[in-house]
Order: C-alpha cells, then structure tokens, then sequence
C-alpha cells in the first residue's frame, strides 16, 4: 500500500460511455497528478492540482475532465473515449506542487481499455 | 520539446552481474529522479540528484549526475532477481514539470 489508492484497477468502457477513476491520498500532501503511462512512451502528465487548484494543463482533450474536490481525492471524469486512450492511468502525489526532494508517490493504477 | 532520453531500452543480464541505464538531456536539467516500476506495478521514486558531478548510493545502486547536468546514470551492482522492473528517470528543466525518460527495463537472468 502506498499511501496514494486508485480505483477501479481495471476498467473496459465503450466509446459512448461515460466512467470516472478516483485517486485518494492518506499522506497529508499538498498537490495531486494524473499521468497516462503508455506501452513505449513516457510517463505523460496530464493535470496537477496544488491545495485543489489545477495549475497545470497538458494539452489534454476535453474528453478526460478532472476534478479535485479536496487535497486529498481527485477524479478523472472520462467520456467518449477513443481506443488510443486505452492506458495505464496513474495518480500521484507529492508534498508539494514540484514534487523535488521526496518525488511523487503513485497509485497503482488503473487500467484502462477503451473498446 | 523539452525530452529526456534513455537507454539503453531493454537490457538482459545474468544474475551477479552489473547493470547501469543512462539518462540524457540536450539541455541542462534543474535536478533528475529516478523511478523503479515493477512489473504489473507503479513507479517508486529512489532519489533525486541535485548538484553538479553529484554521486548518491543506495546499498547496490549508484546514481550519479553529470558535471554539465546533462545526463545521469543508475548503476547496479552484481544484480539480484529482485533489481528486476523498468527505471525511469524524470528531468526537470526550467519551471516544476518533470519530464520522464521512457525507461529500461531490466530482465535478470538466473
């Protein structure tokens, strides 16, 4: 256990479906992320939330949406999916908004396919 | 962009022996951290390198960052089964953003 949980670990949805993937914090950190790992490419950022405002914005399509309600849960609202967002979706952690010194605490995932 | 490149992508060794997975930059880098992800797992951070020619060590890992701040290194020695996992490392170049290599994975053959 990492201190940083994610669920659903796996998750199949139609192009037309709507889901959503939560992240919950247990460590007292200040600033949440969610990345997309794909096979053969880095580690993508997506959003960053500091103290539940986003500060960062990857370019990401408006089909992925978060929301972070509190320091301590962030949502990744999904809806019309395309099958090359089928993904490892990380969420993750750090004491503070640069993640320096004690780096980022990840989740362990959700897997995401997109049929 | 701004990328960090690392290689070597995969690398298969024998148990026992030595390791190592390089990180480099086209331009100066802030600090780097390096990751292990197991397979079917998440990335763990190991240690962050701040300073110029900085050389950290974690009982059989090495981690060294490179007098320009260009590139950095991650050394096994006499690997074991368990040093099994793909390491990443992520750069920061100006700003907070850190960028992430796109690993090496490392298969120890027993």
């Amino acid at each position: 256990e990492t201190g940083v949980t994610q669920t659903p670990r796996h998750l199949v949805m139609g192009m037309t479906n709507k889901k959503s993937l939560k992240c919950e914090q247990h460590l007292g950190h200040n600033a949440m992320y969610w990345y997309k790992q794909s096979a053969k490419k880095p580690l993508e950022l997506m959003f960053v939330y500091s103290l539940e405002e986003r500060v960062e914005n990857n370019s990401v399509p408006s089909r992925f949406s978060p929301e972070c309600p509190n320091s301590s849960h962030l949502f990744l609202h999904l809806h019309t999916l395309q099958p090359e967002d089928s993904a490892l979706y990380l969420c993750a952690s750090s004491q503070d908004d640069t993640g320096w010194f004690y780096g980022y605490t990840f989740g362990s995932g959700t897997r995401l396919t997109v049929v | 962009g701004q990328q960090v490149m690392q290689i070597p992508q995969y690398q298969h060794v024998q148990e026992g022996e030595d390791f190592t997975t390089y990180c480099n930059s086209s331009t100066t880098l802030s600090n780097i951290q390096w990751y292990k992800q197991r397979p079917g797992g998440h990335p763990v951070f190991l240690i962050q390198l701040v300073k110029s020619g900085e050389v950290k060590k974690q009982k059989r890992l090495t981690f060294q960052f490179g007098e320009a701040k260009k590139n950095s290194s991650l050394h096994i020695t006499a690997t074991q089964t368990t040093d099994v996992g793909t390491y990443f490392c992520a750069g920061v170049f100006s700003g907070n953003q850190f960028y992430f290599g796109t690993g090496t994975s490392l298969t120890v053959i027993p």
